[in-house]
């Protein structure tokens, strides 16, 4: 299994809702990464889990929170987000944070908020 | 990170090659040079990366000058299917969560 997995593909909710967005990967790679994308926009980082630790919060507000259960799974729980907001998430893992090797994405969960 | 300047648009006619400049003028003798591409409405995509010397693999070709302050990426023979935004990231390997993208390249193949 070579891919990053994630779900839902779109996600439509409203500002009081709270969700989860979810990513999953096989391939034993040990940091995964979170990234928002806005339309027309290069991917921006948000957070990094390395050995299923928090390593990297580029500054996120709170109403992101990411867990990450165990080392294949990595979750980012939304709650009371803004319209602004509204963008691809993506999700991407590489064998380890300081790797000289290339990162594997996943193909996003498109977020819209109402 | 160094920066990198990518034009922002290019044109090529399919089944001919693609060539790509990336310039990374500040880069340091420990980063690489990536690159990635993401076509629509997907995620972004590992093409190719180096150090030094110039790389080639089933998807692409990376050659990088002698003075590293800039690189070329390589499609051999462009399909309609390579149509995508070609980002070119420098990093330095050994640091933790630093992919960090730049504006890219919109490639058009055209028929």
């Amino acid at each position: 299994d070579t891919e990053v997995t994630q779900t839902p593909k779109h996600l439509v909710m409203g500002m009081t809702n709270k969700k989860s967005l979810k990513c999953e990967q096989h391939m034993g790679h040990r940091a995964m990464y979170w990234y928002k994308q806005k339309a027309k926009k290069p991917p921006e980082l948000m957070f990094v889990y390395s050995y299923e630790k928090l390593s990297i919060n580029e500054s996120v507000p709170s109403r992101f929170s990411p867990e990450c259960p165990n080392s294949s799974l990595l979750n980012l729980h939304l709650h009371a987000l803004q319209p602004e907001d509204s963008a691809l998430y993506l999700c991407a893992s590489s064998q380890e944070a300081g790797t000289e090797y290339g990162y594997t994405f996943g193909s996003g969960t498109r977020l819209t908020v109402v | 990170d160094a920066k990198t300047t990518q034009p922002p648009s290019m044109d090529c006619a399919e089944g001919r090659a693609a060539n790509l400049p990336c310039n990374h003028s500040t880069i340091s003798g420990n980063e690489y040079v990536y690159w990635y591409r993401q076509i629509h409405s997907q995620g972004p995509q590992y093409i190719i990366h180096g150090l030094k010397n110039n790389e080639t693999n089933e998807m692409a070709s990376l050659i990088i000058t002698e003075d590293r302050k800039s690189s070329t990426l390589i499609l051999p023979h462009a399909t309609l299917r390579d149509t995508a935004v070609y980002y070119c990231i420098v990093r330095v390997a050994i640091s933790q969560g630093n992919l960090i993208f730049g504006k890219g390249t919109k490639l058009s193949v055209k028929p």
